[in-house]
């Protein structure tokens, strides 16, 4: 059973263009987490999406970035015009369902640079 | 302020010794608190979860206390081995009705042969 796969593992942008990053979670899977992590920082939170749904979006920067769970397909995390301040690793994880018990299964994450 | 504390320092252990984090919490009412294991490059690995109104739980070499006065979490690892050198986060649940995870920076550690 394959993990949570992300993709690209590194992501090279200059200032101004758009970054795509793709989660597929674990099969199964139907709860997806995106997360950031950068230099010298714990994780944050993001946002929390359902197929088709974005539950809860609160950690998500209000402009230039946007999530989205297609019912086929991966999740995307897409930020428009990067700034330096975007770079960072960003790391999606699913799980089987919502509640609270449950472990969150993590990918590799992508590492984003802005040049 | 709401906080999450984890010793910012890196813990340097030999090994056979037991290694012991510290999670502190401020404003914060967790549901549950899980522990997580990342090591470099990678994501973090799932490794205990504890509930509440739990005081204390087990698997194999690891041991986790939660102290809901206190706001406090102890993460034990017995007869550590220089294998478990990673950073070690701890991560809270709200009781939001879906799990996702506030984490603290973590804490890093080094267990020397």
């Amino acid at each position: 059973n394959a993990g949570v796969m992300q993709n690209p593992r590194h992501l090279v942008r200059r200032r101004g263009q758009e970054a795509r990053l793709r989660c597929s979670p674990m099969k199964g899977h139907s709860h997806v987490y995106w997360y950031r992590q950068l230099p010298e920082e714990g994780l944050k939170f993001m946002v929390y999406l359902q197929k088709e749904n974005i539950i809860d979006e609160s950690g998500m920067p209000k402009e230039r970035f946007s999530a989205e769970f297609p019912k086929e397909g991966p999740s995307i995390l897409r930020i428009q015009q990067v700034v330096r301040g975007d770079s960072a690793a960003y790391f999606c994880a699913s799980s089987p369902t919502s509640m609270q018990k449950d472990e969150q299964f993590f990918g590799p994450g992508t590492r984003l640079t802005v040049l | 302020s709401q906080k999450i504390e984890q010793n910012s320092e890196a813990l340097n252990i030999q090994e056979g010794k037991t290694a012991t984090l510290t999670c502190n919490y401020t404003n914060y009412s967790p549901a549950y608190l899980q522990w997580y294991r990342q090591d470099p490059g990678r994501g973090p690995v799932f490794l205990l979860l504890i509930r509440e109104n739990e005081k204390e739980k087990r698997k194999e070499r690891l041991k986790v206390t939660f102290d809901t006065t206190l706001k406090q979490s102890l993460f034990h690892i017995t007869a550590s081995q220089p294998a478990d050198s990673a950073t070690y986060l701890c991560a809270l649940v709200m009781n939001s009705g879906y799990s996702t995870l506030t984490f603290g920076k973590g804490t890093m550690l080094l267990v020397s042969p």
